[in-house]
């Protein structure tokens, strides 16, 4: 069975800091792995994802996440964030070249302050 | 291009009440899912259709929940009766294989319950 572990639960950070959310997964087999915001009051909105290839991946919004097969970790960064980055962040995995249903991570609350 | 639509977006019973979520996804995705949302935790995968046939429901509680897709295109959620632990979101969420083979979700609103 897939799981996956998101270390921080709540990160406060001040504008212009730069941002590492980490994640971690257990699963056997071949992965698809991804990075999922939301917003206040909006919907759960893609950030990026991994399928093979490069394992640095960058998404909207100047994120990036890096793939480390090693150490199962996908982790996301940031070099600079924004107050507009207020929000809730969730790491997630699954297989079939992502047809499969996604497991999550228990998310990281990440608020950016002025 | 419309997103994933849900209804209601709110809704409060009292324990033992029936409930029907609804969801409407994108035009031409293939793939439905429906996941549960409890506070401070992520989304668990209850049931995933392909069309209208059930993909997998392995952590679907059948004994109160049920779901279908009769016609490949719309989807209600159902628990019957209710109890206080199912207060969550329920999200609706939708995929369709893209030209480079991979599939991404697109997820609706969802609708938060609140059992009493």
């Amino acid at each position: 069975a897939q799981s996956v572990s998101q270390h921080n639960h709540h990160v406060i950070l001040s504008e212009a800091a730069s941002l590492e959310l980490g994640c971690n997964y257990s699963y056997g087999g071949t992965v698809n792995l991804f990075w999922y915001v939301q917003y206040p009051g909006q919907h759960l909105q893609l950030l990026l994802k991994y399928f093979s290839g490069d394992p640095l991946v960058k998404g909207i919004k100047g994120f990036e996440a890096e793939f480390i097969k090693s150490k199962f970790s996908f982790n996301l960064r940031k070099p600079s964030v924004q107050w507009s980055d207020t929000a809730e962040y969730f790491c997630a995995v699954s297989s079939g070249g992502g047809a499969d249903g996604l497991t999550f991570g228990k998310g990281t609350h990440l608020i950016i302050q002025p | 291009e419309a997103g994933v639509a849900q209804s209601p977006r709110y809704k409060i019973i009292e324990k033992r009440q029936s409930v029907a979520f609804w969801c409407n996804p994108i035009s031409g995705h293939a793939t439905l899912y429906w996941y549960q949302q409890i506070l401070g935790q992520g989304p668990k995968l209850l049931i995933q259709f392909q069309n209208n046939g059930v993909v997998d429901d392995s952590q679907l509680p059948k004994d109160r929940f049920s779901a279908e897709r009769l016609k490949g295109v719309d989807s209600t959620l159902k628990i019957q009766p209710a109890k206080l632990e199912d207060s969550a979101v329920y999200l609706c969420a939708s995929s369709l294989k893209g030209t480079s083979g991979i599939y991404e979700q697109f997820f609706g609103p969802g609708t938060r319950l609140t059992v009493l």
